[in-house]
């Protein structure tokens, strides 16, 4: 299985300030053929499902404030939310879906300072 | 904005086996896939399986093949987790999800998962 990794686990940051968290997979997830990298990005709140943010790495889910934006290719992917707002207090995971064996990382918790 | 419905929760005996429903607007099995990804009490998502129900492909995680069981019904537009064996580690909210699939040749595989069912609470206990 290809392992996700992020990092890290938890970081508190002050209103208005950046959060960037980190994605490692053991394998690319750059598929040659069309220059895409089968990766996501969600975020879970108390008691709710998740929801997509990211896709492809890079593409912003419909709806979502452009706050959020991931970058990253091959095997090393971030998630960078600028100006934090409270309702941005979740646990954020990566995904990756190149393989059919889909994984995801452990989750990263981000709060408030 | 698209739901799906899933059942409610179960309290399940060690050693027995839950059935979890999700069904999807009518249509949706023809265009999309489903996959199934549960959560333990305080823990991160683990991914159980997934179907592509246009062309039969199903896929397991190495840790459920044998215990676990992904079926859909285009007719009632429902897809289905069974998971057998149940121990008290299988105490989990499990999600049903949708995504959307491309083919690779020579198979389907699954891509992102774009909506996400409320989740249904299976209790594992004596």
């Amino acid at each position: 299985d290809i392992v996700m990794t992020q990092s890290p686990d938890s970081l508190a940051v002050s209103l208005g300030e950046r959060a960037t968290i980190n994605c490692k997979s053991s394998q690319t997830l750059l598929y040659n053929s069309n220059n895409k990298n089968y990766l996501a990005w969600y975020q879970q709140k108390p008691g709710q499902p998740p929801k997509v943010l990211i896709y492809w790495a890079s593409t912003r889910e419909s709806g979502v404030p452009d706050r959020f934006s991931g970058s990253g290719s091959g095997t090393d992917f971030t998630l960078t939310i600028n100006s934090l707002q409270a309702e941005d207090v979740a646990i954020y995971y990566c995904q990756q879906f190149y393989s059919k064996y889909v994984t995801f990382g452990q989750g990263t918790k981000v709060d408030i300072k | 904005q698209v739901q799906l419905v899933q059942s409610g929760a179960e309290v399940k005996q060690p050693g027995s086996s839950v059935k979890v429903s999700c069904k999807a607007p009518g249509g949706t099995l023809s265009n999309y896939g489903f996959n199934w990804v549960r959560q333990a009490p305080g823990q991160g998502l683990e991914w159980m399986g997934g179907i592509i129900p246009i062309s039969g492909t199903i896929d397991y995680a190495q840790k459920f093949q044998g215990r676990v069981t992904i079926t859909a019904d285009e007719l009632t537009s429902t897809a289905y987790m069974e998971l057998s064996s149940l121990g008290y580690e299988d105490t989990a909210i499990y999600y049903c999800a949708r995504v959307s699939y491309a083919y690779y040749k020579p198979r389907y595989y699954s891509h992102y998962i774009d909506v996400w069912g409320k989740g249904t609470s299976v209790t594992v206990s004596s």
